[in-house]
């Protein structure tokens, strides 16, 4: 069974429009992230949450805003799709507070802006 | 700003062979360094950590720590088919939201 629960798993997007990709982890954990994937890139950190809490932010770009509704959801919504922001999108957790326990993922989204 | 590079970029090894996998990376604080595997449609899924200078040994896998040199490595002994994927290593932040900071990964092709 899935642990981490990423919807939907293929989305494609027109230019311009706004989009928002859900996350749900069933771990019992305090921490969610977000990172992107792209062709000939490193997996890029986005955004980390801990207690429903934004902790760290790398994402220039205010067009991605993540939304935590309840504890164990972390969805992105973004805005203004460009088709540069076509990439997979990774939700993770873990637990919160600590650096040495490991960081758990979801089967991504793989968004496409056309 | 943590910077983690790896090589190769690639790898092809024999059923049998042994894989060895590099990564450097720039933040002489860091502490936790992680190795992730993924495959093809999937996320990534963590191997093992290290977290003291040295080996450690889990199965197969074999992880080597150097903090001095900035170095840490990956061996897979008995390289099986199922083996091919993409590795990571990463390094865990000590800092607010404890990021994880990805190499760019090193694609293993294990041949039968």
């Amino acid at each position: 069974d899935p642990k981490i629960i990423q919807k939907p798993k293929y989305l494609v997007a027109v230019t311009g429009s706004e989009k928002i990709l859900i996350c749900e982890q069933y771990l019992g954990h305090n921490a969610m992230y977000w990172y992107r994937q792209s062709a000939k890139k490193p997996l890029e950190f986005m955004f980390s949450y801990s207690y429903q809490k934004l902790m760290d932010n790398q994402t220039a770009s205010s067009r991605f805003q993540p939304q935590s509704s309840k504890k164990n959801h972390l969805d992105l919504q973004i805005t203004a799709l460009k088709p540069d922001d076509s990439a997979t999108y990774f939700c993770a957790s873990s637990q919160a507070g600590t650096a040495n326990t490991e960081v758990f993922f979801g089967k991504g989204t793989r968004l496409t802006v056309v | 700003q943590q910077k983690v590079q790896q090589s190769p970029e690639s790898l092809i090894v024999p059923e049998g062979g042994m894989a060895s996998l590099n990564c450097t990376f720039s933040d002489r604080n860091s502490q936790y360094f992680w190795w992730y595997r993924q495959h093809s449609g999937e996320g990534p899924k963590a191997l093992m950590s290290i977290f003291s200078n040295g080996d450690k040994k889990e199965g197969r896998f074999t992880a080597h720590l150097n903090k001095a040199s900035l170095h840490v490595s990956l061996h897979i002994k008995d390289s099986q088919p199922s083996d091919s994927a993409l590795y990571f290593c990463a390094v865990r932040g000590n800092s607010a939201g404890n990021k994880l900071t990805f190499g760019i990964g090193t694609r293993v092709l294990v041949r039968p």
